[in-house]
């Protein structure tokens, strides 16, 4: 069966420090890969999405970027955090081609402080 | 991206009540889903509907699929405490490319013991 890990759960960063969350998948090959913001008690935000090695899409303008060093492994990254970067940040995967919804990981709670 | 109009926002309820909430758009979509996220937590697929009309249960939860392919609802009956969470309807369309699902806003449910 499939799996998505997330982590790490929760994470507390300074204004100005650097950021990265990792996202992997197991039990399928060549998923698509994405990652969502939630903002407290909000929707959800496409951030960006992959469907293979370093072919990332970017869907909104902001101070993070997305890699996708291996198959099944997604990374969400920033040089500098803004106070505004603080959410709940979600990794999701579907399988390639037609596909009936995205499967999510648990969630990195980020506090900018 | 598509937009999906999902209502109510929240809802408090007393345990024991129905619930019903709806999502709109003014896209058809192939394909309407519904998800639960309980707090802290990542979404989880509850229900999938593949066919205009459809009608689908999974156990106190009751979803149909639009006859204009527009519109979805979900009903929970008899709720309990554990109802508690955000539900997200989600529209997916039968394209390539890997961004392909849209959510609506959420219906945040709170139900009073």
């Amino acid at each position: 069966s499939q799996t998505i890990h997330q982590w790490p759960a929760t994470l507390v960063q300074p204004v100005g420090s650097p950021l990265s969350l990792e996202c992997t998948v197991e039990g399928t090959s060549n998923p698509n890969l994405y990652w969502y913001r939630q903002a407290a008690g909000r929707g959800l935000q496409l951030l960006f999405y992959s469907i293979g090695i370093d072919q990332i899409s970017s869907e909104v303008p902001q101070n993070l970027s997305a890699s996708r060093p291996q198959d099944r492994q997604f990374i969400l990254s920033s040089k500098k955090l803004l106070l505004s970067d603080s959410g709940f940040y979600l990794c999701a995967w579907s399988r390639a081609g037609l596909v009936y919804g995205y499967t999510f990981g648990s969630g990195t709670r980020l506090t900018v402080v | 991206g598509q937009q999906l109009n999902q209502s109510p926002q929240s809802m408090f309820i007393q345990e024991g009540e129905d619930v019903s909430m709806n999502c709109t758009s003014s896209s058809i979509f192939n394909t309407w889903l519904w998800y639960k996220q309980d707090p802290g937590e990542g979404p989880v697929l509850l229900i999938a509907l593949y066919k205009a009309g459809e009608l689908t249960s999974n156990g106190r939860l009751t979803a149909q699929f639009g006859i204009t392919r527009k519109d979805s609802f979900l009903n929970i009956s008899a709720s309990i405490p554990s109802d508690v969470g955000i539900y997200f309807c989600a529209g997916q369309l039968y394209q390539t490319g890997a961004n392909n699902l849209f959510f609506g806003t959420g219906t945040r449910l709170t139900v009073i013991p």
